[in-house]
């Protein structure tokens, strides 16, 4: 079955430092990876989106590199800050049925310490 | 450009009782999602509409939750009855298209609901 794993334990980090997650999935082919931030009480806020042929992606102090071969995603968050603390979600998008459907990871909770 | 909203914000029902939600998507948006996420899990998908039509439902547990969107703008999630384990958050999202586009979900801030 598919399944999708990101590290259930929180990561906690200094400041400044680059904050790595990861997600793994098996018995998958999406054609999209998507990172969606989610605060406490809040829904998830969508970050950046990763399409199977590209291998890395930048957005500011973000960056996402997608590995089909390995089935595997890492998000940096460089020069972190307090203010990133959150929840991190990873989601794929497509397969054999591509409605648009995303599977999420469980999530990491970051913890950016000052 | 406003987000997208959700009622009520939370809510309290004892097991065996009835309990609807509300979410009205952005203006414009064709794809309606509802999804169902328990304390630390990530969101699981109950039910996809693009305009008033269902795309996806196979895992809205049908013998007891229900969903609609009328007129393809508004929609309501029902459970009936509930359950325990239906204790979650329950969150609605919006997108501009839906389908394989990979389009951006926004998401609702979800209703929280509590079954006793």
């Amino acid at each position: 079955s598919q399944k999708i794993e990101q590290n259930s334990e929180a990561l906690n980090i200094q400041e400044g430092k680059t904050a790595t997650l990861t997600c793994n999935y098996t018995n998958y082919s999406p054609a999209y990876l998507q990172w969606y931030r989610q605060d406490p009480g809040r829904g998830p806020v969508f970050l950046l989106l990763i399409r199977e042929n590209e291998k890395e992606k930048r957005k500011e102090r973000l960056k996402v590199t997608f590995d089909t071969t390995l089935k595997q995603s890492l998000f940096h968050i460089t020069a972190s800050q307090p203010a990133d603390s959150a929840t991190y979600l990873c989601a794929l998008v497509g397969g054999s049925s591509n409605t648009g459907k995303l599977i999420f990871g469980q999530g990491t909770t970051l913890q950016v310490k000052p | 450009e406003a987000g997208v909203a959700q009622s009520p914000r939370y809510k309290i029902i004892e097991k065996r009782q009835s309990v609807a939600f509300w979410c009205n998507p952005i203006s414009g948006h064709a794809t309606l999602y509802w999804y169902q996420q328990i304390l630390g899990q990530g969101p699981k998908l109950l039910i996809q509409f693009q305009n008033n039509g269902v795309v996806d439902d196979s895992q809205l547990p049908k013998d007891r939750f229900s969903a609609e969107r009328l007129k393809g703008v508004d929609s309501t999630l029902k459970i009936q009855p509930a359950k325990l384990e239906d204790s979650a958050v329950y969150l609605c999202a919006s997108s501009l298209r839906g389908g394989g586009s990979g389009d951006t979900q926004y998401f609702g801030p979800g209703t929280r609901l509590t079954v006793l």
